[in-house]
C-alpha cells in the first residue's frame, strides 16, 4: 500500500515563529489532508490539498503531486496550535480509504 | 446534524466483554469509514461502507469485530470477547462521495478493555 512519511517527528517553537512540516508521500494521490489533532483527541480539518496551494488565514499548504509530497506552512505561530499534525492520503490505486503519517508533534512556547 | 457524531465517548468494559460503538455521519454523506488510533500513532483504517454495504473491511484485525450499516446512515462497530488489546480510540468519518471525497472525522469512542 501507499507510504507516508512526516517530518519532523517533533517541532518545538516560540510563539510568533513559523514553521514547515513535510508530508512526503510513496504514490499518486486522489486525496490528501491535513488535520490538526487537538489535545482533545479531535481531528481538525485543515486542508483538502491532493494538488496545487491553498491559504487559510495564518495556515498555508502546497501539494506537489508530480514529486509527491506537500507542505504544511504555520506562520506566526501561536500556543493554540500546540498538538500533533496529520497528513493523509488516499492513493489512485488500492485502499479506498485515508491513509495517516505518523505525525508531527508541535509545541509552541509562550 | 452539522457533523459526525459518535457515543459513547468513552466506554470501558472488561475483557472477554461484547461492546457496540455507533457513529451518525453526517447527513447526506454515503461513504462512512472507521479507523482505530492507538496512544502515539496516526489513525489506521477498518472497514469502510459506501451506502449499506462493506465495501472494504480488509482493515479488521481479526473475526471479532465486526460493522453494519443496516440504513446506509448510522453505522454501529461491534467487539466481540474484547481483549486489553482492543483498547484505543475509534474514530469514525464520513464524506459525500467515495473515491477522493474530503473525509470529516468525529470526536471518536475511547474505549478501555480492562
Amino acid at each position: 500500500g501507499i507510504q507516508v512519511e512526516q517530518s519532523p517527528p517533533d517541532l518545538i517553537l516560540q510563539e510568533g515563529a513559523n514553521s514547515t512540516l513535510r508530508c512526503n508521500f510513496s504514490d499518486s494521490v486522489n486525496n490528501l489532508q491535513w488535520f490538526h489533532q487537538n489535545p482533545w483527541g479531535q481531528l481538525i480539518n485543515l486542508f483538502y490539498i491532493p494538488s496545487g496551494t491553498k491559504q487559510n488565514g495564518r495556515l498555508s499548504a502546497t501539494t506537489v503531486a508530480t514529486e509527491r509530497y506537500s507542505l504544511l506552512y504555520i506562520s506566526s505561530s501561536q500556543t493554540t496550535d500546540s498538538g500533533v499534525y496529520f497528513c493523509a492520503v488516499e492513493g489512485v490505486t488500492g485502499r479506498r480509504a485515508l491513509t495517516f503519517g505518523s505525525g508531527t508533534r508541535l509545541q509552541v512556547q509562550p | 446534524g452539522a457533523g459526525v457524531s459518535q457515543t459513547p465517548s468513552n466506554k470501558v468494559t472488561e475483557k472477554g466483554k461484547y461492546v457496540e460503538l455507533r457513529c451518525d455521519p453526517i447527513s447526506g454523506h454515503t461513504a462512512l469509514y472507521w479507523y482505530r488510533q492507538s496512544l502515539g500513532q496516526g489513525p489506521e483504517f477498518l472497514i469502510y461502507f459506501q451506502g449499506t454495504g462493506a465495501a472494504d473491511d480488509s482493515g479488521l484485525p481479526n473475526d471479532r469485530f465486526f460493522a453494519v450499516r443496516p440504513e446506509g446512515s448510522v453505522s454501529t462497530l461491534k467487539i466481540q470477547r474484547t481483549e486489553r488489546g482492543d483498547s484505543a480510540v475509534y474514530l469514525c468519518a464520513s464524506s459525500l462521495l467515495h473515491r477522493g471525497y474530503e473525509q470529516f472525522f468525529g470526536p471518536g469512542t475511547r474505549l478501555t478493555v480492562l
